[in-house]
């Protein structure tokens, strides 16, 4: 199965900073079937980023995604208050789906 | 609005048993795939099970296979997971979470996922 590995674990930043979180997969991902997911505490997971690239539904235009292969990132332009979370890769181009170990936004 | 609502979580004792449940609404729920991932205290999250609309291909994690069973009931708009054989180690939140509308993958994408249930095993 395809390991997801996730950096930093924890990314200190202040409200109106640039967050850049990475997801490494031990191999390639079939046609960047690779979404971004944020969890607050008490709360369901949220998709953000499909294909890689495509913002879900709803999902506000500071989030972005890019990459292809073996290397992705997550990028929020400006940090809003509600924006600190944890953030989970996840891979669905190969069987079984996997998630990285999250990386957690603080303030 | 899609809402996934579980319940029938709880605390049950090494080697027993548990069926949670899944109420969805605000969709088609007969058209989509359906999954369950879990969730261990302080860890990160963990694909599960998951079933096509119509029950005809049914796929588990290894370390749940041959325990736990998966099924629903499409006029119920229901999502099942029968958890036999519990261990410590399947203490979790589980969460109910829809295959996505956006990708072709037949490996699932969550786009919509409830607030999740906890099981506790323990003796």
């Amino acid at each position: 199965e395809i390991v997801l590995t996730q950096s930093p674990g924890t990314l200190s930043l202040s409200p109106g900073e640039r967050a850049t979180l990475s997801c490494r997969a031990s191999q390639s991902v079939s046609s960047s079937y690779l979404g971004w997911h944020q969890q607050k505490p008490g709360q369901a997971p949220r998709l953000l980023i499909y294909g890689a690239s495509s913002r879900a539904t709803g999902i506000p235009d500071r989030f972005s995604g890019s990459g292809s292969g073996t290397d992705f990132t997550l990028t929020i332009s400006r940090l809003e208050p509600e924006d600190f979370a944890v953030y989970y890769c996840q891979q669905y181009g190969s069987s079984p789906t996997t998630f990285g170990g999250g990386t957690k936004v603080e303030i | 609005e899609v809402q996934l609502v579980e319940s029938g979580g709880g605390l049950v004792k090494p080697g027993g048993s548990l069926r949670l449940s899944c109420a969805a609404s605000g969709f088609t729920f007969s058209d989509y795939t359906m999954n369950w991932v879990r969730q261990a205290p302080g860890k990160g999250l963990e694909w599960v099970s998951s079933i096509t609309s119509s029950s005809t291909y049914i796929f588990y994690a290894d370390s749940v296979k041959g325990r736990f069973t998966i099924s629903r009931d499409n006029a119920k708009n229901s999502l099942y997971l029968q958890l036999n054989s519990l261990r410590a180690e399947d203490s979790a939140v589980y969460y109910c979470a829809k295959k996505d509308s956006y990708s072709g993958s037949s490996t699932p994408l969550f786009d919509y996922w409830g607030r999740g249930i906890l099981v506790t095993v323990s003796s």
